[in-house]
């Protein structure tokens, strides 16, 4: 059974930057077929998509945080991590990891994205504060 | 402001069938397949239903999806007590390149 662990500080300064690292068991992350990602939900609202990233190292981000969003991947620890600068206040919120299934099917002239978080982590809470 | 629009709350009594909808555009729901993800309290997400209306295993077949158009549809059947939870749509955007949620709907039974 496939299994997600975030890890990081609780607690990160404005303006600084949170770093959070996803540890995967229980399967590889060197898939092709899949991608792993991270999303947010600040306190009592709703789930925003952070980026994903493929063993391979390629990735893709929310345009709203590309400029701030750095996630990498270390296949040889099985692990992938997550990197956010300048931090505000606005950042607090449950950070998940997950693992990211995303391929265009195309069939009868259509070719529809089949795209899904199928593996969620537990969650890990990030609050900004001074 | 979410990109796929759900009602904030829906309620049921046991037994009953309620209905959940999530409303987006060409560039989502109209181009894309659908997910929901359930959120029991204090826990994370789990994938409830994908590809429109595929149920991962394990997911009882009280829950079903459906999509037409740039709508989409979550349904569940005979509603028991631990079906209170908050649920949400997704799907890709084309247009953003990447995936986009609905803002949750909350289920109280």
């Amino acid at each position: 059974q496939l299994q997600l662990q975030e890890s990081g500080p609780g607690l990160v300064k404005p303006s600084e930057t949170l770093s959070l690292t996803c540890s995967v068991s229980g399967g590889s992350i060197s898939s092709s077929n899949y991608y792993w990602g991270w999303i947010r939900q600040p306190p009592g609202k709703g789930l925003e998509w952070i980026g994903s990233v493929h063993y391979s190292g390629s990735t893709h981000y929310n345009p709203s945080l590309k400029s701030r969003v750095t996630i990498s991947v270390d296949t040889s620890k099985n692990r992938f991590s997550l990197k956010l600068n300048s931090v505000t206040a606005a950042d607090t919120a449950v950070y998940y990891c997950a693992r990211h299934s995303s391929l265009r099917y195309c069939s009868g002239g259509s070719c529809p994205r089949q795209d899904y978080f199928d593996y969620w982590g537990q969650g890990t809470l990030v609050t900004v504060s001074s | 402001q979410s990109v796929l629009t759900q009602p904030p709350s829906a309620s049921g009594t046991p037994g009953q069938r309620v209905t959940i909808s999530c409303s987006g555009s060409s560039s989502n729901i109209g181009s894309n397949t659908v997910n929901w993800y359930q959120q029991l309290p204090g826990t994370a997400p789990k994938l409830l239903i994908y590809n429109n209306n595929q149920r991962p295993s394990g997911v009882p077949d009280r829950f079903s999806g459906s999509k037409s158009g740039t709508s989409a549809s979550l349904a569940i059947s005979g509603l028991q007590s631990e079906d209170e939870a908050d649920y949400y749509c997704a799907a890709w955007d084309d247009s953003l390149n990447g995936p986009v949620f609905g803002g949750g709907t909350k289920l109280t039974v």
